[in-house]
């Protein structure tokens, strides 16, 4: 079936500092698309970054840079600088072709940033 | 452009009653889904279409069924509500071709099922 894993629950970031989010995905497909998203207490989802399956390049989008490990079946998002603001809940996601364009999420994790 | 529009934005409903949740988008997109979140957790997809007329099962699509008979309308319809369905949902869309970008959230809405 298809998977999407974050392992980490929770984590803590001193603010000004960069902090990494995991995520780990399974699929067999060549082409799938992966996702992050950002849902603070308000509750809307917000995009922050996308990585095709075929980029040559990791993503980035300002202080949000998505570290693609293809062979290791990861697309971490690493955030530099961090803001107080950053503090919300953070999902992966991914779709793909072999799983017939559904798009499912992880678990999520949820970010504090310390002043 | 309004992008995706869902209504209502909150809703009680009573056991054994049934309701529709309305989902439209303006952007022409072919692929649309509906999740479900419950507090604290991540998002669960209940069903999605890849165009009108197709729709197909997600990870939970038990007590919800859709249609989708135009490509800007992918209503939700509850039966027999239940209080395991007390969440919120959401509907997205994407635009066609696995390598394209930002999938389009609504606002989300609240139901409570008493």
């Amino acid at each position: 079936a298809q998977k999407i894993t974050q392992t980490q629950p929770g984590m803590f970031v001193q603010e000004k500092e960069a902090v990494t989010l995991d995520c780990t995905y399974d699929t067999s497909d060549p082409s799938y698309g992966l996702f992050w998203y950002k849902q603070p207490s308000s509750g809307e989802m917000i995009f922050l970054i996308y990585q095709g399956s075929y980029d040559q390049q990791n993503a980035t989008e300002g202080r949000y840079s998505l570290n693609f490990q293809k062979a290791r079946k990861s697309a971490n998002l690493v955030i530099s600088a961090s803001q107080l603001g950053d503090s919300a809940m953070y999902f992966c996601a991914m779709r793909s072709m072999e799983y017939g364009n559904k798009l499912v999420f992880g678990a999520g994790t949820i970010l504090r940033v310390k002043s | 452009n309004a992008g995706v529009t869902q209504t209502p934005k909150f809703r009680i409903l009573k056991i054994g009653q049934s309701m529709t949740l309305q989902c439209t988008q303006d952007m022409n997109h072919n692929y649309m889904y509906w999740y479900r979140q419950d507090p604290g957790m991540g998002l669960k997809l209940i069903y999605y279409s890849v165009g009108a007329g197709i729709t197909d099962k997600g990870e939970v699509p038990n007590g919800y069924n859709v249609s989708r008979s135009t490509t800007e309308d992918f209503p939700l319809r509850l039966e027999l509500a239940a209080p395991s369905q007390t969440s919120v949902y959401f509907c997205a869309s994407i635009k066609a071709g696995a390598n394209t970008g930002e999938l389009f959230f609504g606002e989300g809405s609240r139901l409570t099922v008493l």
